[in-house]
């Protein structure tokens, strides 16, 4: 159980254009998702956390009008790079946390996507 | 501040050799949870293990083993008769109980000789 999924795992696009990446929870509800960049042998950052039906948080720093973030079910948030550029290009994570195991704090990670930007 | 320090940055050993992997965190809370993450060269992180502030019980799975000492803010992995494929970034996270976030350390980049 506990599975996440993300689309695509790799997508190269061309500099201006809008990328989209689905995260899904596979087999449980997810009322809260997070996504995390990761750039080159660094660390996973924190970018927003994404609560179903409402508006995300994001973090300092992370502009909410480049990377806009959709929780419109219980199974799927999505992450739109919009106008992108190559320093956009990084390795996206997404993960998302049980409702049922309320308390316990664990986050289930999807695969990542990795976005190139030429 | 929360904060995670891995100091390590790269590791190499050659197989069959006991590995330690430190990790210290900065936290002011009395509740809170530590992580232990693998990422492989494939990029998915793989859950190993997940500790509340209340238990400071060592715990064994296997070849790995998880040192956890409050006095010293440290939560400390042990990888025992190392093998090729543990070879990959391993990443120490902390999270406050009331809240989501996750804040991650640097990882620690662990290669494994034959």
């Amino acid at each position: 159980g506990a599975v996440v999924s993300q689309h695509p795992s790799r997508v190269i696009c061309k500099s201006g254009t809008s990328v989209k990446i689905e995260c899904r929870s596979l087999d449980f509800q997810a009322t809260t998702m997070f996504w995390y960049r990761q750039f080159p042998k660094q660390s996973l950052m924190l970018m927003a956390t994404s609560n179903e039906g409402s508006k995300a948080t994001y973090e300092q720093g992370v502009e909410k009008d480049k990377f806009l973030i959709n929780h419109a079910s219980l199974t799927l948030s999505t992450l739109t790079v919009t106008s992108a550029h190559p320093e956009d290009s990084s390795f996206y994570i997404c993960s998302a946390r049980d409702h049922r195991l309320a308390g316990i704090n664990e986050q289930f990670f999807g695969p990542g996507t990795r976005l190139t930007v030429l | 501040a929360q904060k995670v320090t891995q100091a390590q940055t790269e590791i190499s050993v050659v197989e069959k050799e006991d590995v330690t992997l430190d990790c210290v965190y900065e936290t002011r809370d009395t509740t809170y949870y530590l992580f232990w993450y693998k990422q492989p060269p494939s990029g998915e992180l793989v859950f190993l293990i997940r500790r509340n502030s209340f238990d400071e019980q060592n715990e064994i799975s296997g070849r790995y083993s998880w040192n956890f000492q409050k006095s010293t803010s440290s939560f400390n992995f042990t990888i025992t008769a190392s093998q090729v494929v543990d070879s990959a970034v391993y990443f120490c996270a902390l999270n406050q109980y009331n809240t989501d976030k996750l804040i991650f350390g640097t990882g620690t980049r662990l290669q494994v000789f034959p």
